[in-house]
């Protein structure tokens, strides 16, 4: 079957960190751009950030730039999101997605079920 | 950054009746935009890509349309299963800066 499974989320302190990883299974995850998208509590979808097939192109939206880090390890079929600094604003599900479209022109046409982060003391 | 807006918020269909959404952009994505059903506690599924395109597997009643800022998601004849929110979401920003619109729930009239 084809799937993507997330896992890392968790309550974490503001300020602290956490690393979600990604489970691809079914496909190939070096075929594929894959993409961080969040959806904070009873909100809409927000892109976070995303990864070519060979991590030469790595993007990040403004609000996590300097903060998160998007990596991929093709040979485990696994992608990761490095969160530090974390804000009660990163509050959220985390869904990863993988990607398809023209390099840089991409939308999303799988995805996992995401996993909770809560940032709060 | 492209900002998505949809309309209206909230759409209240009868099973069977056509629910058309609407999804602009303020400024023109060409044709690169998606369409996507979430249903509550799940992950969002694709439906529609480069405005008009279905994705694998889904039916025929949900057609897309329109280049540019205007968009429309139309679905000819609800099924329960389509009660749900819709995302539309822009895919034209170079270097990449993906925005999604802020969904429209449809909900059972």
């Amino acid at each position: 079957e084809v799937q993507l499974v997330e896992s890392g989320g968790g309550l974490v302190k503001p300020g602290g960190s956490l690393r979600l990883s990604c489970a691809a299974s079914g496909f190939t995850l070096s075929s594929y751009t894959m993409n961080w998208v969040r959806q904070a509590p009873g909100k809409g979808l927000e892109w976070v950030s995303s990864i070519n097939s060979g991590s030469s192109y790595i993007y990040y939206s403004d609000s996590v730039k300097g903060r998160f880090t998007i990596s991929r390890d093709n040979a485990k079929n696994s992608l990761f999101l490095q969160m530090n600094s974390l804000r009660a604003e990163d509050t959220a599900v985390y869904y990863c997605a993988r990607g398809l479209g023209a390099t840089g022109f991409w939308y999303f046409d799988l995805w996992g079920r995401g996993t909770l982060v809560t940032v709060s003391s | 950054e492209i900002v998505m807006t949809q309309s209206p918020a909230t759409l209240s269909v009868s099973p069977g009746e056509r629910a058309t959404l609407s999804c602009r952009a303020s400024q023109s994505v060409s044709s690169n935009l998606a369409w996507y059903q979430q249903k509550p506690g799940q992950a969002p599924r694709l439906l529609i890509y480069g405005a008009s395109t279905r994705a694998t597997g889904i039916p025929a009643r949900f057609s897309g349309s329109g280049s540019g800022t205007e968009f429309t998601l139309t679905i000819s004849s609800l099924q329960s299963e389509d009660f749900a929110v819709y995302y539309c979401q822009q895919y034209n920003n170079w270097p990449p800066l993906f925005t999604f619109g802020p969904g429209t729930k449809v909900d059972i009239k």
